[in-house]
């Protein structure tokens, strides 16, 4: 099992620039979501999809939008980009409900510059 | 929004000694994940609770769900210089899907 995958790694755009960050997990998991995190904070929680079909926003969504495209995927997409968001971006998955389902687990992150 | 500090901050530690580090939240959490992160990869989960007053240990590391709820501990024995990294503490509040994670415990052991 691969896990949580994201793509691309790393990515440079231009301020107004778009882009879409990928997602796709193969633990058949309910929930995902998407994080960024900056230096000296933690991770803050920009979007998550609680299961397929549901999205909703988390303490950072402005500037964001994504999309819940089946079971396994959850994309990110910035319409405009800012320098603002310029960070490590990192998706993650898990189970909720229950004892001993309630652990998440993420992707390798990707490393957005928007110059 | 919610609160979750962790401390302490950072730690620069001597090989073979103990580490502690802990999380206090304003809220009340039904499930305590415990993650470390190296540089230029995701968050890894080592520990995860469930209960109040658990303890749980994986290799060298214990973790416990403190008693209220509201608090959670990590400690570390007899570091060794890869247990460099960033450690973190993140809840989920019952009834909730989301979790909330404290800033981290950058943690540095000298051979």
């Amino acid at each position: 099992n691969a896990g949580v995958t994201q793509t691309p790694k790393f990515q440079v755009l231009k301020t107004g620039q778009s882009m879409t960050l990928q997602c796709a997990q193969d633990m058949n998991h309910n929930s995902m979501y998407w994080y960024r995190q900056d230096p000296g904070m933690g991770l803050r929680l920009i979007y998550y999809s609680a299961s397929e079909g549901t999205t909703d926003k988390g303490e950072v969504p402005n500037g964001y939008n994504v999309s819940r495209l089946n079971k396994r995927e959850f994309s990110l997409r910035l319409e405009s980009a800012a320098p603002s968001q310029t960070s490590v971006y990192f998706c993650a998955s898990s189970e909720v409900g229950g004892r001993g389902t309630n652990e998440q687990f993420f992707g390798p992150g990707t490393r957005l510059t928007v110059l | 929004g919610q609160q979750l500090n962790q401390s302490p901050q950072s730690m620069f530690i001597q090989e073979g000694e103990d580490v502690s580090m802990n999380c206090t939240s304003s809220s009340i959490f039904n499930t305590w994940l415990w993650y470390k992160q190296e540089p230029g990869e995701g968050p890894v989960l080592l520990i995860a609770l469930y209960k109040a007053g658990e303890l749980t240990s994986n290799g060298r590391l214990t973790a416990q769900f403190g008693i209220t709820r509201k608090d959670s501990f990590l400690n570390i024995s007899a570091s060794i210089p890869s247990d460099v990294g960033i450690y973190f503490c993140a809840g989920r509040i019952s009834g909730t899907y989301k979790y909330i994670f404290g800033t981290g415990t950058r943690l540095k052991v000298l051979a």
